[in-house]
């Protein structure tokens, strides 16, 4: 079955600190996506990339995928207490394409 | 928008006791997910369904069951609660797009479920 490793598990930030989560597969991604969790409830979709090399960015919050299409990083500028959360990289399951694996998620913590 | 309901929020129950986790989406997608979440291990896959009447176990299947009987509702069952079922389990729907290879999923908000 197909791994997502996140990492780090947990961040704590200052406000306007820039920070990386990464999100490494064990197997090729075939499409893999951002989501952020506020605490105790759903997840909120942020992007979703394809590509070798694509990035995409939506407002202060950027993501990339690498050339060998095995490992994504999200990166955010200039963070803010909004920007707390646990955020999941989840990716389709190369077997089956029905089937969905997430990172066990990385908690980020923004201190004012 | 996309909207995936979920029939409680918050939700208490007895061990041994049958419990029912409903999942309801509005825009006829066709696979439909059920998570559930515990710290440090993310979310894991229980059951999933890409079709009515459809099912298919996911990664941690032992102790549920779940029911599709209709394409916008997706019910998941615990026969009998134990205590190691506390957790927050999550619905998700989704629509894979052929052409895009697309495959985002909506969540419901979540039920955090107590078993004592």
């Amino acid at each position: 079955s197909q791994e997502l490793e996140q990492s780090p598990q947990s961040l704590i930030v200052q406000e306007g600190k820039n920070l990386t989560i990464n999100c490494t597969s064990s197997k090729t991604l075939y499409g893999l996506y951002w989501y952020k969790q506020k605490y105790g409830e759903g997840l909120i979709f942020l992007m979703m990339l394809q590509k070798g090399g694509e990035e995409k960015s939506h407002e202060k919050i950027t993501a990339k995928l690498d050339e060998k299409k095995q490992q994504s990083s999200l990166h955010i500028t200039a963070s803010q207490p909004s920007h707390a959360g646990i955020y999941l990289c989840g990716a389709d399951d190369s077997d089956n394409f029905n089937k969905f694996y997430f990172g066990s998620g990385t908690k980020l913590n923004v201190k004012p | 928008d996309v909207k995936v309901t979920q029939s409680s929020r918050y939700l208490v129950k007895r061990t041994g006791e049958k419990v029912f986790l409903e999942c309801v989406q509005d825009m006829d997608h066709e696979n439909m997910f059920w998570y559930r979440q515990d710290p440090g291990l993310g979310l894991r896959l229980i059951y999933f369904s890409y079709d009515v009447k459809m099912k298919e176990k996911g990664d941690i299947p032992e102790g549920y069951s779940v029911s599709r009987e209709k394409k916008e509702r997706f019910s998941l069952i615990l026969e009998s609660a134990s205590t190691n079922q506390t957790s927050m389990y999550l619905c998700a729907s989704s629509f894979m797009d052929l052409k895009s290879s697309y495959n985002e999923q909506f969540f419901g908000p979540g039920t955090r479920l107590t078993v004592l």
